[in-house]
């Protein structure tokens, strides 16, 4: 069984330019969240995607965006890349079905893209 | 907005110690609340989850309890081994999303 995976690994940007990151969800799973983590810090939510739609939104300017694709899979894209940006970018994947409409569904975690940028 | 405290930021003991591990969040309007290992540059590993309606959970040494009401939850490790050396989060789940502290570091030593 497939865990969340995310391409790539690593990446090296500057400033201004824009960047894409992708994540394959947990197989079953329908819902990804994004969510950045800078060193020495705890993750940050950015926003989550359910039924290829920004369900919820964390407190992160519009240059951040996303996409979900109908086999659940999404992108995460930067625009305008800010040094500030640099950090340890985490997908997670979590499926709907459950307690409160699934609000509270255990999620699950990918390896994450390290972002740098210069 | 959801605050989380973890205290310690980090800790170092002997291996076969007991390990103690606190969590505090300040709005209590949670649904479950997730405790993770993040070992140096990786991805998150879920290590348990507590629903809202629990006060505790249990996997082999590790043991987890939550005061919903109060705002905290404790992780316990059991009889500690070099290879639980990592960071250790906790997040309780809002409406739709994780809330994390900075987590504490443990190092355990041989």
């Amino acid at each position: 069984d497939a865990g969340v995976t995310q391409s790539p690994t690593h990446l090296i940007k500057t400033r201004g330019q824009q960047v894409t990151l992708r994540c394959s969800p947990k197989s079953g799973h329908d819902t990804v969240s994004w969510y950045q983590q800078a060193l020495g810090q705890g993750p940050q939510f950015i926003f989550q995607y359910y039924e290829e739609e920004e369900r919820q939104r964390g407190n992160f300017p519009d240059r951040f965006s996303g996409h979900q694709f109908p086999n659940y899979s999404s992108e995460l894209n930067v625009n305008a890349l800010l040094l500030g940006d640099s950090a340890l970018y985490l997908c997670a994947s979590s499926s709907p079905q459950g307690l409160a409409g699934g609000r509270s569904n255990e999620q699950f975690f990918g390896p994450g893209t390290r972002l740098t940028v210069l | 907005k959801q605050e989380v405290t973890q205290i310690p930021a980090a800790l170092s003991v002997p291996e076969g110690e007991n390990l103690v591990l606190n969590c505090s969040f300040t709005d209590s309007a949670i649904y479950n609340l997730q405790w993770f290992r993040q070992d140096p540059g990786k991805g998150l590993t879920s290590l348990l989850l507590i629903q809202s309606s629990q006060r505790e959970q249990t996997s082999g040494r590790l043991n987890a309890s939550l005061d919903k009401s109060s705002g905290r939850s404790t992780l316990y490790i059991a009889a500690s081994q070099p290879g639980d050396s990592a960071t250790y989060l906790c997040a309780p789940l809002g409406d739709y999303k994780l809330s994390f502290g900075a987590g504490t570091t443990v190092t355990v030593r041989a």
